[in-house]
């Protein structure tokens, strides 16, 4: 299936730790995204990354950093995690002016 | 700077009934909007965008929007509720001129009433 793919699903794990979570699209898309949706379901753009450019919303900590190894994976490390970054977090993909296809979230809770 | 609005958090509407989820959006060049649903434990589903051309947009399951530039607005339509529409709605807007990133609304729940 064609799609945003993102790993694991939940997550689940103690403050000050640091986590990864994966994501993979096999759209050929050129541009990909790390969305953060909070308990009241506000979505905040935390990164844009394609083969040109990294754009880092300003308000996101430097505990959270993308990595991509290729065009394909755009991955999310958190580093120290706090109660606050308890979240579901979303990868998403596009093509240029294309709409953007996401994956189905990492519900991420810290303890 | 862009933002879009949703003035209605919760949104109850009868089935059969039409329904109008309300979006208004600022931006300083021509807007790209989108329509977005969320359905529980999923992610966002692209339901229909403006970008040139007609006011009037159709999308899927049914739903159309009408951009209007006068008012900023880009308001989700259907003419007959559905039960299973009932889930959460984000308008987005992408300004071209900056760094071409998408922006949601703060979402509004759709609630169909058998």
């Amino acid at each position: 299936d064609t799609a945003v793919s993102q790993t694991p699903k939940y997550l689940v794990t103690q403050m000050g730790n640091d986590k990864s979570i994966k994501c993979e699209q096999n759209l050929g898309h050129d541009t990909m995204y790390w969305y953060k949706q909070d308990s009241k379901k506000f979505l905040k753009i935390m990164f844009s990354y394609n083969n040109k450019e990294l754009i880092i919303n300003e308000t996101v900590p430097n505990r959270f950093s993308p990595k991509s190894p290729d065009k394909a994976h755009l991955n999310l490390h958190i580093n120290s995690l706090e109660l606050g970054d308890s979240a579901v977090y979303f990868c998403a993909s596009r093509a240029g002016a294309q709409p953007l296809h996401f994956g189905n979230g990492t519900r991420l809770t810290v303890t | 700077a862009q933002s879009v609005a949703q003035p209605e958090d919760q949104v109850n509407v009868a089935e059969g009934n039409p329904l109008t989820v309300k979006c208004t959006y600022s931006v300083s060049g021509n807007p790209y909007l989108f329509w977005y649903v969320q359905y529980p434990n999923r992610g966002l589903q692209f339901l229909l965008k403006y970008i040139t051309g007609d006011n009037l947009v159709k999308g899927s399951y049914g739903f159309e929007a009408e951009f209007n530039k006068s008012q900023t607005s880009f308001h989700l339509k259907k003419p007959s509720a559905l039960v299973s529409d009932s889930a959460l709605y984000f308008c987005a807007v992408r300004d071209p001129t900056g760094a071409n990133n998408l922006f949601f609304g703060t979402g509004t729940r759709l609630t169909v009433i058998p």
